[in-house]
């Protein structure tokens, strides 16, 4: 079984929508969650931390949910410039690399 | 501040070819990873490094690949013999330590593009 999990996509939305992705992770002794973008031919970039209580960064909100094994993130508004891949990647416990999803590829449609 | 800087950004070579790749991380970054991105999927660890000694390199196949940070700065990796499923996109990333907030961030430079034929 995979360390990280997503749905490859691809996603395609219009402009406004709202968009959101999960991602599940394996390994419970999972300590720390993010979500990185990554434009075509370019490379990730973080987008936001994931902590224990949710966090939200402007259109951008990202969850964490511990007893599923689930970290989401929801983009709400969406603008063209949001078109691009989503990775979301784990760090366990004592451990500083991070193991990445494939990535979710989103397209937003004028 | 200056990013991760790599090089080449490009590289063809046949099967069975040597080829080396050189990274510089952010200046004063002590931990420096290797990852390879094979189309379609996410970053895979290959190689971690903290200052010049590995952490982890339990992803790196050794058999061909090797990778060194002789001084804890600069780090190249090296494929040899190089072949066909070693077409990925090889990123270097750095983060500032090994200790301390479990949100350190890891910022990646722009990767070196390798196609192998």
């Amino acid at each position: 079984r995979k360390e990280v999990e997503q749905d490859p996509g691809p996603f395609n939305v219009p402009e406004g929508a709202t968009v959101a992705f999960n991602c599940t992770y394996s390994n419970s002794a999972s300590q720390s969650f993010f979500w990185y973008r990554q434009d075509c031919r370019k490379e990730p970039k973080l987008l936001m931390s994931v902590y224990s209580s949710g966090n939200e960064d402007g259109r951008f909100t990202a969850q964490l949910n511990r007893a599923s094994q689930y970290i989401s993130l929801l983009i709400r508004d969406s603008k063209l410039s949001d078109s691009a891949t989503y990775l979301c990647a784990v760090r366990q416990t004592g451990a500083n690399n991070l193991f990445f999803g494939t990535g979710t590829r989103l397209t937003v449609i004028p | 501040e200056a990013g991760v800087a790599q090089s080449p950004r490009y590289k063809i070579i046949e099967k069975r070819q040597s080829v080396a790749f050189w990274c510089n991380p952010i200046s004063g970054h002590a931990t420096l990873y290797w990852y390879q991105q094979i189309l379609g999927q996410g970053p895979k660890l290959l190689i971690q490094f903290q200052n010049n000694g590995v952490v982890d390199d339990s992803q790196l196949p050794k058999d061909r690949f090797s990778a060194e940070r002789l001084k804890g700065v600069d780090s190249t990796l090296k494929i040899q013999p190089a072949k066909l499923e070693d077409s990925a996109v090889y990123l270097c990333a750095s983060s500032p330590s090994l200790a301390g907030s479990s949100y350190n961030e890891q910022f990646f430079g722009p990767g070196t593009r390798l196609t192998v034929l």
